[in-house]
């Protein structure tokens, strides 16, 4: 079974550009959430989509945004790209039920701004 | 708000010498306590999830304990493969957000 899979791997962006990321999740599974994972903060939860809803956000701005496709596919985009922005963006999926399924990793895209 | 927070923040081990990583945690109606092992440049890797106080669970060197307050990952005989990032996350709510600490940095030397 494939699992999650994201593209880009890298990405270099100059500030105030824009950037969208993509995420392919593993068969059958119907949650996909994004993690922003730096050194200084660790892995930060993004937001949570479910069958193309957004069922949880988190605490970023509104320059961060995304969404899922009736595939399960998601991306993820960052408008006016800042400094800060430089990370290891992470996406998982899981089967979303109520049974506490484990997220599944990707393997992330790197993105550095400049 | 849920809080984990993973002790030490590194740990240098000898070939088979044994040891405890720490997990603490303060949440509001855990769903689930999951460990992940994360490599350089790679995802997380899923271990583990432990559900209830005095769950254990068990994958080769690995074993997983759970408490009201903390988790335990025991690493018995190490070898140097076992050297990565360890993370500990919590699930609550009615959601499938997890709360991540900052990862065990292990380190086995031959």
């Amino acid at each position: 079974k494939a699992g999650v899979t994201q593209t880009p791997r890298y990405l270099i962006k100059t500030r105030g550009q824009q950037v969208t990321l993509s995420c392919s999740p593993i068969s059958g599974h119907r949650s996909v959430s994004w993690y922003q994972q730096t050194p200084g903060q660790g892995l930060q939860f993004l937001f949570e989509y479910f069958s193309e809803t957004q069922r949880n956000k988190g605490n970023f701005p509104g320059r961060f945004s995304g969404r899922q496709f009736s595939n399960s596919r998601s991306e993820m985009n960052v408008s006016t790209l800042e400094l800060g922005d430089s990370a290891l963006y992470l996406c998982a999926s899981s089967l979303g039920t109520v049974d506490n399924s484990p997220l599944h990793f990707g393997n992330g895209t790197r993105l550095t701004v400049t | 708000e849920d809080q984990v927070t993973q002790s030490p923040e590194a740990l240098r081990l000898q070939e088979g010498e044994s040891s405890s990583l720490n997990c603490s945690y303060t949440v509001s109606g855990l769903r689930g306590l999951f460990w992940y092992r994360q490599d350089p440049g790679k995802g997380p890797e899923f271990l583990f999830t432990l559900y209830s106080a005095g769950e254990e669970k068990e994958k080769e060197r690995l074993k997983a304990t759970l408490t009201k307050k903390e988790s335990f990952l025991h690493i018995t005989a190490p070898k140097p493969e076992d050297s990565a990032t360890y993370l500990c996350a919590v699930m609550s709510g009615a959601n499938s957000k997890l709360t991540f600490g900052k990862g065990i940095t292990l380190s086995v030397r031959p």
